[in-house]
């Protein structure tokens, strides 16, 4: 099962930043925090992941609080092209010393004109 | 373009038939998976592969045979379908287990 709790929708106007909670409260120390998205009919894409500090790249920013349960993934200046299914993810352990991603149902971001 | 390319886009298949789906990367990873997204479902891992080695075969059925012959090529081989079973399959392949993925467009398949 997913670790992660995001609410299923969210809007925001063409222009601003999207701001997209997700809980992880069980996380554990060494689990990272990954985001990606889901563009209609496409496969996800990568977006930013994070540990324990605050991570920015050419898409986004990742804002994860100090206890590590809970983060925010910030889309500063979202467009049309934005709107999306995002995917909060907390990469896992399992066999042979290799990780895994278990995704979970996401927030849809609707970006509106 | 991820670099994941994934062939047929779109298949339909009767419960008799045998067909694969096949992905190829272009990135020079050695970590390969095969992922499903079934309607209203979150995506589930179904196998992965590490230096064409399987590592992780998610209790998948015996209906679906991955194969991987080489690090940029990873086949899934189907029969004996059944209708549940239609889907988005997604391909992936990252640089070591702990990559991050790049997934294809997926395959869409329709069992009949």
């Amino acid at each position: 099962d997913a670790k992660t709790t995001q609410p299923p929708s969210m809007d925001c106007a063409e222009g601003r930043a999207a701001n997209l909670p997700c809980n992880h409260s069980t996380i554990s120390g060494n689990e990272y925090v990954y985001w990606y998205r889901q563009i209609h009919s496409q496969g996800p894409q990568y977006i930013i992941h994070g540990l324990k500090n605050n991570e920015t790249n050419e898409m986004a920013s990742l804002i994860i609080t100090e206890d590590r349960k809970s983060s925010t993934l910030i889309l500063p200046h979202a467009t049309l092209r934005d709107t999306a299914v995002y995917y909060c993810i907390v990469r896992v352990p399992f066999s042979g010393g290799y990780n895994k991603l278990i995704f979970g149902a996401g927030t849809r971001l609707a970006v509106h004109p | 373009e991820t670099g994941v390319t994934q062939t047929p886009r779109h298949l339909v298949m009767g419960m008799t038939n045998k067909k694969s789906l096949k992905c190829e990367q272009h990135l020079g990873h050695n970590a390969m998976y095969w992922y499903k997204q079934s309607a209203k479902k979150p995506l589930e891992l179904m196998f992965v592969y590490s230096l064409e080695e399987r590592v992780e075969n998610n209790s998948v059925p015996s209906r679906f045979s991955p194969e991987c012959p080489n690090s940029s090529h990873l086949f899934l081989h189907l029969h004996t379908l059944q209708p549940e079973d239609s889907a988005l399959y997604l391909c992936a392949s990252s640089l070591g287990q702990n990559g991050e993925l790049f997934f294809g467009e997926g395959s869409r398949l329709t069992v009949l």
